[in-house]
């Protein structure tokens, strides 16, 4: 089965650091994503990790470990802006076309 | 177009009745894809679409639910016999295709059945 797994919420004060998690166990792995909501808008991309080590873009950063079935996405200079909902997400080769299984978010709220 | 273009955004139904959503990819994607998000939930997969044919339908919950794409372009999906746990956001997405490519989402109609 497939089964992604991310601490429903979090709480972080502004210009802070924060590290989100994700723990996933799929039939195979291609690539994890992680992607941004804002209440009541759609998910936008943040980052596309495939290889083991960690991405930096700007204030935010994706770390993966493959041997772990391990990712965190790691905020930094916390915004107020900031506050949403991240979600963890990932393809495998078994499936079609790269359709993502989703985990259920993190509720980031970002305190003053 | 620039996004993926989502029709309607709002939509208040009687339960029992059908409802139509339709979705506009971004231009030159090939694959596209539905999903769902209930009120506080995470995203559950519908159905996808490689040009017009739907190679994985393994996510509608139960056959009121059908989509069809023609044009290897616009998308709708269709909810016939409404039911109140049928409410929830559905959204559409579009890429590439491929594993390795960004999905990009729509900003979802909202169903609302009552």
């Amino acid at each position: 089965g497939q089964n992604i797994d991310q601490p429903t919420e979090m709480t972080a004060t502004e210009g802070a650091i924060v590290q989100i998690n994700c723990t996933y166990q799929t039939s195979g792995f291609n690539g994890l994503f992680w992607y941004q909501q804002h209440a009541g808008e759609a998910p936008t991309f943040l980052s596309y990790n495939v290889l083991d080590g960690l991405e930096e873009k700007g204030r935010f950063s994706s770390f993966l470990s493959r041997s772990k079935g391990y990712s965190y996405l790691l905020l930094k200079e916390l915004q107020m802006k900031d506050s949403a909902s991240y979600l963890c997400a990932v393809t495998t080769p078994g499936n079609q076309g790269g359709k993502l299984i989703f985990g259920q978010g993190t509720e980031l709220s970002v305190k003053p | 177009g620039a996004g993926v273009s989502q029709s309607p955004s709002n939509k208040v139904t009687e339960k029992g009745k059908d409802v139509e959503l339709r979705c506009d990819p971004i231009s030159g994607h090939t694959a596209l894809y539905w999903y769902r998000q209930s009120l506080g939930q995470g995203l559950e997969f519908l159905i996808y679409f490689q040009g017009n044919s739907a190679p994985d339908k393994s996510g509608l919950p139960s056959d009121r639910f059908s989509a069809e794409r023609t044009g290897g372009s616009v998308s709708t999906l269709t909810i016939q016999r409404t039911q109140q746990e049928d409410s929830a956001v559905y959204l559409c997405a579009s890429s590439l295709g491929g594993a390795r490519n960004t999905i990009y989402f729509g900003e979802g109609s909202w169903l609302t059945v009552v």
